[in-house]
């Protein structure tokens, strides 16, 4: 039973199409991420999301939208898809305790391709 | 200022050998540190963190060392196995923000059998 799942796996798309990406974590954690790991293999956080309430907003093209419809659910939507959007994008998510938040649960990521 | 270097960007080491990879902040507030592997094809998974009041921390073959003063952190991977190979992330934040972690460029490690 998958703590955190992504779908699509793969994303194969045209510039300037727009796409989503669906993240669920059944491990009943209160907070969620999206990080952007580029073709150097470098992990950036994009979005978190605290119970529905976005709570941090990286410098992220606003093209780049979050929806939590609950706090179970982090789906990341992508409009005007651009060739420098090609990247792996992993949801995460952790449980707040002692003030901050713990252990970061990583999905399996979701390769986006843009031709 | 919230820049984690890195170091090195690839590593190769025998069966049964030390792997050492090496971390720098500059940011005092960074007071979470902790480390991820990463194996192809899959997300990052937590190996081992430590917090700065201490200045070592061992889990099995993985050990942290901190040095507070220096602002530096490593991770060593004792009797390094094949399986150990994989790429390796520092990271760091401050206690409050864990979730927002600012990752080191990665080393990718590769034990040879």
């Amino acid at each position: 039973d998958t703590a955190v799942s992504q779908t699509p796996k793969y994303l194969v798309t045209q510039m300037g199409n727009d796409k989503s990406i669906k993240c669920e974590q059944n491990l009943g954690h209160d907070t969620m991420y999206w990080y952007k790991q580029d073709s150097k293999k470098f992990l950036k956080i994009m979005f978190s999301y605290n119970n529905k309430e976005l709570i941090i907003n990286e410098t992220v093209p606003n093209r780049f939208s979050p929806k939590s419809p609950d706090k179970a659910h982090l789906n990341l939507h992508i409009n005007s898809l651009e060739l420098g959007d090609s990247a792996v994008y992993f949801c995460a998510s952790s449980q707040l305790a002692g003030g901050g938040a713990g252990e970061l649960f990583f999905g399996e990521g979701s390769r986006l391709t843009v031709l | 200022q919230q820049q984690v270097k890195q170091s090195p960007q690839s590593l190769i080491v025998q069966k049964g050998g030390i792997s050492i990879i090496n971390c720098a902040y500059e940011n005092t507030a960074f007071d979470y540190f902790p480390w991820y592997q990463q194996f192809p094809g899959k997300g990052p998974a937590l190996l081992i963190a430590i917090r700065p009041d201490v200045s070592e921390k061992k889990e099995g073959r993985f050990t942290i060392s901190f040095n507070k003063s220096a602002k530096q952190f490593s991770l060593h991977i004792m009797d390094s196995q094949p399986g150990d190979s994989a790429t390796y992330f520092c990271a760091a934040s401050p206690w409050g923000s864990q979730g927002n972690l600012i990752f080191g460029k990665g080393t990718k490690l590769s034990v040879k059998p």
